[in-house]
């Protein structure tokens, strides 16, 4: 009965490799994000999709492919990574993007190691 | 610009005495501000937030937050530090207007410490 849901807890893999994280949030929740936390627990947003439409694009390489394909999921999508890509990935929820009192729910993360 | 300040990277309390965590922040219209918790292994949890009215803020866990419009301040505050409320702890803000409404602004964390 988790609220947001995203796996797999961990993924190390090599450099070069594409890989795909996936989240899902029971919460009916409209708007979904991705977040980066880096080594130093820096927080910065990377997506935000709101009903499958996409919101917010930060500053990230094209090699982030955010997916929605429906409200309740947003999968992330990376390719050919590199050694910079590592941190912990954190899908979060929220009713509405542009509700300014309304409050984040979270995954517990994903951490990534890029060897 | 917006922006959120925490100046303190660590905070050592202990267990029993009174805590604070501060943070300043920077936005153009008028401040929406939150607190989070990160515990270690998990994501992000909502503590409490400000929108508008009484200036101190109570939240979860026994944490309560004054806003200080003067001095664009948010600092979280506890009366009596438990050790288990060690964890990582984020100051966030929303802008109310312009091109980045609504979007969520965090600070760099403290990581508060309690000691038994």
């Amino acid at each position: 009965d988790t609220a947001v849901s995203q796996t797999p807890k961990y993924l190390v893999t090599q450099m070069g490799n594409d890989k795909s994280i996936k989240c899902e949030q029971n919460l009916g929740h409209d708007t979904m994000y991705w977040y980066k936390q880096d080594s130093k627990k820096f927080l910065k947003i990377m997506f935000s999709y709101n009903n499958k439409e996409l919101i917010i694009n930060e500053t990230v390489p094209n090699r982030f492919s955010p997916k929605s394909p429906d409200k309740a999921h947003l999968n992330l999508h990376i390719n050919s990574l590199e050694l910079g890509d590592s941190a912990v990935y954190f899908c979060a929820s929220s009713q509405r993007e542009t509700g300014l009192n309304e409050k984040l729910f979270f995954g517990s993360g994903t951490q990534l190691s890029v060897l | 610009a917006q922006s959120v300040a925490q100046p303190e990277d660590q905070v050592n309390v202990a267990e029993g005495n009174p805590l604070t965590v501060k943070c300043t922040y920077s936005v153009s219209g008028n401040p929406y501000l939150f607190w989070y918790v990160q515990y270690p292994n998990r994501g992000l949890q909502f503590l409490l937030k400000y929108i508008t009215g009484d200036n101190l803020v109570k939240g979860s866990y026994g944490f309560e937050a004054e806003f200080n419009k003067s001095q664009t301040s948010f600092h979280l505050k506890k009366p009596s530090a438990l050790v288990s409320d060690s964890a990582l702890y984020f100051c966030a803000v929303r802008e109310s207007r312009g091109s980045t409404l609504g979007r969520l602004y965090f600070g760099r964390g403290t990581q508060l410490t309690v000691w038994p």
